[in-house]
C-alpha cells in the first residue's frame, strides 16, 4: 500500500523562524501536494508538484515555498513563520493525474507558531 | 470561490440508522468524485469514489450517489456505527487537481 510519510506529527515554532516540513512517498507517484486544514475551511491547496523541480501555486501560496529535488520528496517551507500559519499541514500524492485517481495522504503535521 | 460545498458542518445520527452526507459542486468539468474520512490528528483516508459516468457506487455499508444534472453527490452509511464518527470531506477532481469541501463532522450516538 502507498505510504506518505510526514517527518513530524507536532511542531512548535516561534514567529519569524524558518520552518521546513518534509514529506516522502514510497510509490513512485508523479504528483505531490501540500494542503492545510483549518476548522470550517476544509482542505486548502498551498502548492503542488507534478514532476521533479516543477511546482504550481495552489489557492493559498502566500508565505510558503516548496522544493522538489527528488521524485519521492516534497518539502514545504515557511520562510518566516507567523501565527496565522498555525494549522494542520497535510501532504498527499497521486500517481499521474491523468485519470480516475485518488489522493493518498500523510498523517499530518500540527504546526503551532507562537 | 468554493467549487465544492458541504453545507452541513455537523450531523448526529443514532447507531444503526442511516447517515446521509451531502455535497454540491459548481464545475461541470469535474469527472471524478471522492469521499474521505478524517479522525482528529490523522490524515484523511480514502473511503469511496465515483466517476462521472456512473450514478451510484457501493462498497459495503457505504454508497455514493451522483446526480450530475443537480451537481450533487451524497454519501450514505448504513447502518451507522460509533466508529464512523469522524469528519467527512467530499472532493472533486479534473485529473491532477483535487478540490475539497469544508467537511461534515458526523457523530454516531451509541
Amino acid at each position: 500500500d502507498v505510504k506518505v510519510t510526514q517527518s513530524s506529527r507536532y511542531l512548535v515554532k516561534r514567529t519569524g523562524e524558518k520552518v521546513f516540513l518534509e514529506c516522502v512517498q514510497d510509490m513512485d507517484h508523479e504528483n505531490m501536494f501540500w494542503y492545510r486544514q483549518d476548522p470550517g475551511l476544509g482542505l486548502r491547496l498551498i502548492y503542488f508538484s507534478y514532476d521533479v523541480k516543477m511546482k504550481e501555486k495552489g489557492d493559498i501560496p502566500e508565505g510558503y515555498s516548496v522544493s522538489r529535488e527528488k521524485k519521492e520528496r516534497f518539502s514545504l517551507i515557511l520562510e518566516s513563520a507567523s501565527t496565522n500559519q498555525t494549522s494542520m499541514y497535510l501532504c498527499a500524492s497521486s500517481l499521474t493525474g491523468t485519470g480516475y485517481e485518488k489522493l493518498f495522504f500523510g498523517s499530518g503535521t500540527q504546526l503551532s507558531v507562537l | 470561490d468554493q467549487q465544492v460545498k458541504q453545507n452541513s458542518p455537523s450531523l448526529s445520527v443514532q447507531e444503526g440508522r442511516i447517515s446521509i452526507l451531502n455535497c454540491d459542486y459548481t464545475n461541470s468539468m469535474f469527472d471524478y468524485f471522492l469521499w474521505y474520512k478524517k479522525y482528529p490528528a490523522e490524515g484523511p483516508t480514502f473511503l469511496i469514489s465515483i466517476s462521472s459516468i456512473k450514478d451510484k457506487n457501493e462498497d459495503g455499508r457505504f454508497t455514493v450517489f451522483l446526480n450530475k444534472s443537480a451537481k450533487h453527490l451524497s454519501l450514505h452509511i448504513v447502518p451507522s456505527q460509533p466508529g464512523d464518527s469522524a469528519v467527512y470531506f467530499c472532493a472533486a477532481s479534473t485529473g491532477n487537481q483535487f478540490y475539497f469541501g469544508t467537511g461534515t463532522s458526523l457523530t454516531v450516538i451509541p
